[in-house]
């Protein structure tokens, strides 16, 4: 089947203006994840949804970044007000919460905040 | 708290030679999942090689194994007969209840 996917694939946007990057997760995966990664780091955990259950929102880094998931589907990141430092690769995977818990991952989006 | 360690932010190996890919990390958990993924140029971070903690056997996965040493902590990956396709970033990763904690990462660099 389909992997995940993840649009915009390329995002330049100017500081202070909002943006939304959404997430297709494979059908049937109950967990999405959104990462941040900077230019040449780790992945930096922002956020987790599993099926109907509240988010774990704890890697969020401030109040202008949000994101929702209806259900086991579509999930949207959005950041308010961006900022140079916003600028970064935004991955998303997804994964089955039985057995390896293997993470399947999107492209990221490419976001440059100027 | 659970921390995954990549001390080699690059390495290089000659195409068809073996290289090893270091990583240590720290949990209090009894049972858990060691993974290591690869990143391309293309960003599309694609798994490598899973092993899990309560299994003494190391994986294998073709020119890909692992050398896991519980009582160490370590998780080193050794790749076998190098290819130009195996130049990429490599994490480590375990997984905490739900919640993946990666390494820095190593690029591996393949000289022709």
């Amino acid at each position: 089947g389909a992997g995940v996917s993840q649009s915009p694939s390329n995002k330049v946007t100017e500081k202070g203006k909002d943006v939304e990057l959404r997430c297709d997760p494979i059908s049937g995966h109950t967990a999405l994840y959104w990462y941040r990664q900077r230019l040449g780091q780790g992945l930096e955990f922002l956020i987790y949804f599993q099926g109907n259950s509240a988010p774990d929102k704890s890697g969020l880094p401030s109040d202008r970044f949000s994101a929702e998931r209806t259900g086991e589907s579509v999930s949207t990141l959005t950041i308010q007000r961006t900022q140079q430092e916003d600028s970064a690769v935004y991955l998303c995977a997804s994964s089955s919460v039985t057995g390896s818990y293997e993470q399947y991952f999107g492209p990221g989006t490419r976001l440059t905040v100027t | 708290a659970q921390t995954v360690t990549q001390s080699q932010p690059e390495m290089s190996v000659q195409e068809a030679e073996t290289v090893t890919l270091s990583c240590t990390y720290d949990t209090s958990e009894s049972d858990y999942y060691l993974f290591w993924y690869k990143q391309p140029p293309s960003r599309q971070m694609i798994l490598v090689i899973r092993q899990e903690a309560y299994k003494q056997q190391n994986a294998t996965e073709n020119r890909f194994s692992v050398n896991f040493q519980k009582a160490a902590k370590s998780f080193s990956l050794k790749i076998s007969d190098s290819q130009l396709g195996d130049a990429a970033m490599y994490f480590c990763a375990t997984i905490l209840t739900y919640k993946y904690i990666f390494g820095t990462g190593t690029r591996l660099k393949v000289l022709a």
